[in-house]
């Protein structure tokens, strides 16, 4: 089981938005601004998108942005692309022993 | 650009050592700017943080793993890697290594990634 909570998967249609939410504790979420998100293609290393809850590293799209409220983080994509369908992790800095965290990851469908 | 690369053996027997050493190119391990990590994922699950270290020598573990694991860099070699003991099926996994960032360890550069199968 991971340390942070993430749906197992969500699908949209092309044009549509969606959001993915990754819940955690006052240890980690819900105390600091250190929120990540990455993309990852089977078969494929992960690939950061979001960082520090809503930055953005250079030649990411601006229809990926990301918001968190309290103990819960969120990506939203919007204007789904077929090359959107991957899976999606969220991963937070943890105050705990054990440093960095990562969601069970959510599978993201194009239909 | 710098890059990653993970190497070592693909295949590790039951309660042998683990070994994998990631090369760094483009760049220099020997930096005060960034952390250096490791990241696993076992088949059809999520990600997890194995452990990181500075260029200095000060090491950070994931505590469910740290009485098996050293992770150890050579700024001669511009090189860093991780050793495992005692290995067990659950340690079957791809092992990415990584660039983390100082302060909030967020991971902004893999490798390619490297499947290790424990098995007998």
């Amino acid at each position: 089981q991971s340390a942070l909570t993430q749906t197992a998967s969500v699908s949209g249609s092309p044009g549509q938005s969606i959001t993915i939410s990754c819940t955690g504790t006052n240890n980690d979420i819900g105390g600091y601004k250190y929120v990540s998100w990455y993309q990852k293609y089977p078969g494929k290393a992960p690939k950061l998108i979001i960082y520090d809850v809503s930055n953005r590293p250079s030649g990411v799209p601006n229809r990926f942005s990301g918001s968190k409220s309290d103990n819960t983080a969120s990506l939203t994509i919007s204007g789904l692309q077929a090359e959107d369908e991957a899976d999606y992790y969220c991963s937070s800095y943890s105050s705990t022993t054990t440093l960095v965290l990562f969601g069970g990851g959510t599978k993201l469908t194009v239909l | 650009q710098l890059q990653l690369q993970e190497s070592g053996p693909g295949l590790v027997k039951p309660w042998e050592t683990l070994s994998l050493t990631c090369t760094v190119s483009g760049g220099s391990v020997d930096t005060s700017s960034y952390y250096w990590g490791w990241i696993r994922q076992p088949p059809g699950k999520g990600l997890e943080w194995v452990g990181h270290i500075y260029h200095s020598g000060s090491s950070y573990y994931n505590p469910s793993l740290k009485s098996r694991l050293t992770i150890s860099v050579d700024t001669s070699k511009n090189q860093f890697s991780l050793r495992l003991n005692s290995v067990t099926a659950a340690d079957t996994a791809i092992y990415y290594c990584a660039r983390q960032g100082l302060i909030a360890v967020t991971v902004d550069l893999w490798g390619q990634g490297t499947l290790v199968t424990v098995s007998s």
